[in-house]
């Protein structure tokens, strides 16, 4: 298994573009999670999902939408790009029990907005 | 409202020295506790986790960590640091039942001398 992959690794995107972050998931996992970690912060929640076509929002929702098609993805939606979304951006997934699972997080994708 | 302090931004010891990064959570009910490591570049792998039972709870690569309801902490202990430790350590609450979602700490630093 792959586990959790993210792409790209890198990108550089001018004010007020759009563009979608890709996680893809082959552990055939419920649960997928979209975070954001800024220097010297924790991560957080920005959308998160239950299950294929249901989707809800985190912590941090705002400039971002989400979209759950399939069990295996979900893209994370960047639209009017600003500067405040400098980031590293991190997908995360699980197959939940009874709470307290465990999330098995991508390596990342660092956005910088210019 | 949930919270997760890491009062120590910033911490460096000599390898083979003994280590304890301090967690601290603020959580109405019985707390489901995380402590993750990054790397540099890299995403967050799974140190341990506490949701019920012992208290002492024991992680991959010789950590362990003790919730103390009493202070609200979740305190994360290793007898001796290797160089390989070096790392950025969060401590995290989840909360939402059986939605798994995590509060992240702003993290700890770890550096280790030789």
């Amino acid at each position: 298994n792959a586990g959790v992959t993210q792409t790209p690794k890198f990108h550089i995107l001018k004010i007020g573009q759009s563009m979608t972050l890709q996680c893809t998931q082959d552990m055939n996992h419920n649960y997928m999670y979209w975070y954001r970690q800024d220097p010297g912060m924790g991560l957080k929640l920005i959308y998160y999902s239950v299950g294929a076509g249901i989707t809800d929002k985190g912590e941090v929702p705002n400039g971002y939408n989400v979209s759950r098609s399939t069990t295996e993805d979900f893209p994370l939606r960047l639209e009017l790009a600003a500067p405040s979304q400098t980031s590293v951006y991190f997908c995360a997934s699980i197959t939940p029990g009874q709470g307290g699972d465990t999330q098995y997080f991508g390596p990342g994708t660092r956005l910088t907005v210019l | 409202a949930q919270s997760v302090t890491q009062p120590d931004i910033h911490i460096t010891v000599s390898e083979g020295a003994s280590l304890e990064l301090r967690c601290n959570y603020s959580y109405g009910a019985t707390p489901y506790l995380f402590w993750y490591v990054q790397s540099p570049g890299q995403g967050l792998q799974l140190l341990l986790k506490y949701f019920s039972g012992d208290t002492l709870v024991q992680g991959i690569k010789g950590f362990e960590a003790e919730f103390k309801r009493s202070q609200s902490s979740f305190n994360l202990r290793k007898p001796s640091v290797h160089w390989s430790d070096a790392a950025e350590y969060f401590c995290a609450v989840g909360y939402g039942g059986a939605t798994n979602k995590l509060i992240f700490g702003t993290g700890t630093l770890l550096a280790v001398q030789p």
